[in-house]
């Protein structure tokens, strides 16, 4: 496809369950971010990749976050024992290049709801 | 600690006239400052963006202005479009230490007939 995918749309989990995000960058790009972003608020940073290594992942919220993008292409978000409060939208943003943010494709987001 | 912010939360305005959305920020280590535009159940897409080192940049209808002195920015959009209808976010990066945004919490803004 054109553009970055993410699967899948949309997630209802129970509470204390596991769950896998899967982010579908634009082919050839380097760098690849997660975004997690609450109702009503912006998009919060989560962590970066550029290709298969993981430079920053200061805003995992806690340890039960975890991403990994092994290959440098596809990465994954998982979320270990879900609560309540990591209802939210997650949006995946790929990028060619590793300089500016304005060349930055954002995927249509995964929607958790932890019930 | 809401490091760039949007006070106003929604804006109308008539098609034809200008929008005026801004943005203020508290981190002075903030170099190049974004606009995203946001419709419904779609990731935010790239509008226009701005260095410190400008206090203007336009690119056809949009025109964002920086006023480091008072950290603030905002985003005029002439004449507003119908199809401009959406959430605006403002977001903020320092080039410098890392890749990363910081957005603000969106202004929605309605255009309307």
């Amino acid at each position: 496809g054109a553009g970055v995918s993410q699967s899948p749309r949309y997630k209802v989990a129970k509470r204390g369950q596991d769950v896998a995000l899967r982010c579908d960058p634009i082919s050839g790009h380097v760098s690849l971010f997660w975004y997690q972003q609450a109702l009503g608020q912006g998009p919060e940073f989560l962590t970066y990749f550029q290709n298969e290594a993981q430079l920053d992942k200061s805003g995992l919220p806690s340890d039960r976050f975890f991403a990994e993008r092994p290959e440098g292409s596809v990465s994954t978000l998982k979320i270990q024992r879900t609560q309540q409060e990591d209802s939210a939208v997650y949006l995946c943003a790929s990028s060619i290049r590793t300089a500016t943010n304005e060349k930055l494709f954002f995927g249509s987001g995964t929607q958790l709801s932890v019930l | 600690d809401q490091q760039v912010k949007q006070n106003s939360p929604s804006l109308s305005v008539q098609e034809g006239r200008i929008s005026i959305l801004n943005c203020d920020y508290t981190n002075s280590m903030f170099d190049y400052f974004l606009w995203y535009k946001k419709y419904p159940a779609e990731g935010p897409t790239f509008l226009i963006s701005i260095s410190s080192i400008k206090d203007k940049n336009e690119d056809g209808r949009f025109t964002v202005f920086l006023n480091k002195s008072a950290k603030h920015l905002s985003l005029h959009i002439v004449p507003s479009q119908p199809g401009d209808s959406a959430v605006y976010f403002c977001a903020a990066e320092n080039t410098g230490t890392a890749s990363k945004l910081t957005f603000g919490t969106g202004t929605r803004l309605q255009v309307t007939l």
